[in-house]
This record gives structure tokens, C-alpha cells and sequence, in this order.
């Protein structure tokens, strides 16, 4: 079973605070890393799809990076505001073609 | 455009019974999959499947049952439903390829009482 672990579990900040996650895979046989957005009775929405070691993605105040070598990549939020208060989850492809694996999540709340 | 559609969005059993959740998607994707969200635990892989005929076991598949005859219909089949089934259920779906996202369904909320 590969193993996707996210830390921190949840985090709360205020308005403006500059926050960043991490997520860590194992990192042989490395295939994609795929960072989600999800809103509490919602489904989960695509951030970011990464697959090359050193890959840095932006999408607006949000950007990720990743280390396919030492098996981490980092979400980065710049100026959150209070609609990013959701659950950020990362998943990662290992050897097994189609098995994609996620982590438990960080749950990020910003308070205004 | 659909996308990836779930029915039925909410259930009810009780111990014992057993149904099919459905998901179909009309984007011609090859990778279907079922997810379970346990709290805490973000979304746990239960069956998967690279394409029409070929289906695999996720994390958890005890309990569950899936076929995979069309590429648009991956069926989820829970027999002898439990308590510890009691969730809310994801049906997503992609391309192969490698930098390809998941479409996610809107999800099923399955009570067992």
C-alpha cells in the first residue's frame, strides 16, 4: 500500500497569514502528485497535477512544489483570505498504474 | 456536459440489505474509481479501473463488490451493508495520462441502520 501522509492535520489562521502544507509520498517509482481543493459539501476540485521533480505550479495566491527525490511537495497560500478556509488534500500514482492514493488532508480555516 | 454523475445522493439501509451505487461519465475517461470518505482520514481508494473489463482493489475493498462493463458505467455493489459502511461515497474519473486530473462525482451519502 503506498503511504501518503499531509501534515499538518488542520490549521487555523487569520486573514492576510501566509500559510503553507506538505505532503509526503514515497518516492520510488514515482508516477504524478496531484494536489485537491475541497469544500465542506462539496466535491473535491483539481489544484495541481505534478509529475517532474522540481515542477513549481501557481494558480493566483496559491502554489505548490515538488521534490520527487526526498518524496514531499508543498502547497504555499500567500495573503489567505477566509474563502480558502477548505480541506486540502494531495494524492500520489506509485508503481501500480491507476492507483491513486490520498493523504488525510489538511483543513485550513481563516478567520476574517 | 455531465461529467461524472452519481446516483442515488442519498440512502438509507439497513444492516443487512444491499444496492448498487451507480456512476457514469460521458467524457470517454478510462480511469474510473471509488473513493470512501472516512472523517479524519480524507478519502479512502476502494476499487479502481484502467478501463472497460479491468477492475482492481484500493485500500479498503471488504465489503464491496464493482464491474466495469462499458467504459462509461462502473457500478459499485455493496452486499450485506454494515454500520462501519455507513459514508459518503465518491465516483471519479480521468485520461491516463500522466499529468491528467480526476472529474469527481457529487457523491452518494449512504446511511446504515
Amino acid at each position: 500500500i503506498l503511504n501518503v501522509e499531509q501534515s499538518p492535520q488542520s490549521l487555523h489562521v487569520q486573514e492576510g497569514d501566509s500559510t503553507n502544507f506538505t505532503c509526503s509520498f514515497p518516492s520510488s517509482n514515482f508516477y504524478a502528485l496531484h494536489w485537491y481543493r475541497w469544500e465542506t459539501a462539496k466535491s473535491p476540485e483539481a489544484l495541481f497535477v505534478m509529475t517532474l521533480n522540481g515542477d513549481e505550479k501557481k494558480k493566483g495566491r496559491i502554489s505548490a512544489t515538488l521534490n520527487t527525490k526526498e518524496g514531499y511537495s508543498y502547497l504555499y497560500i500567500k495573503g489567505s483570505q477566509p474563502e480558502d478556509s477548505a480541506t486540502y488534500l494531495c494524492a500520489s500514482f506509485g508503481n501500480q498504474g491507476g492507483k491513486l492514493i490520498f493523504g488525510q488532508g489538511t483543513e485550513l480555516s481563516v478567520k476574517p | 456536459n455531465a461529467g461524472v454523475t452519481q446516483t442515488p445522493k442519498f440512502r438509507i439501509l439497513k444492516i443487512g440489505q444491499s444496492m448498487t451505487l451507480q456512476c457514469t461519465q460521458d467524457m470517454n475517461h478510462n480511469y474510473m474509481y471509488w473513493y470512501r470518505q472516512d472523517p479524519g482520514m480524507g478519502l479512502k481508494l476502494i476499487y479502481y479501473s484502467v478501463g472497460a473489463g479491468i477492475t482492481d482493489k484500493g485500500e479498503v475493498p471488504n465489503g464491496y463488490n464493482v464491474s466495469r462493463s462499458t467504459t462509461e458505467d462502473f457500478p459499485l455493489r455493496l452486499e450485506l451493508a454494515a454500520p462501519s459502511q455507513t459514508s459518503v461515497y465518491f465516483c471519479a474519473s480521468s485520461y491516463p495520462e500522466q499529468n491528467e486530473k480526476l472529474f469527481f462525482g457529487s457523491g452518494t451519502q449512504l446511511s446504515v441502520l
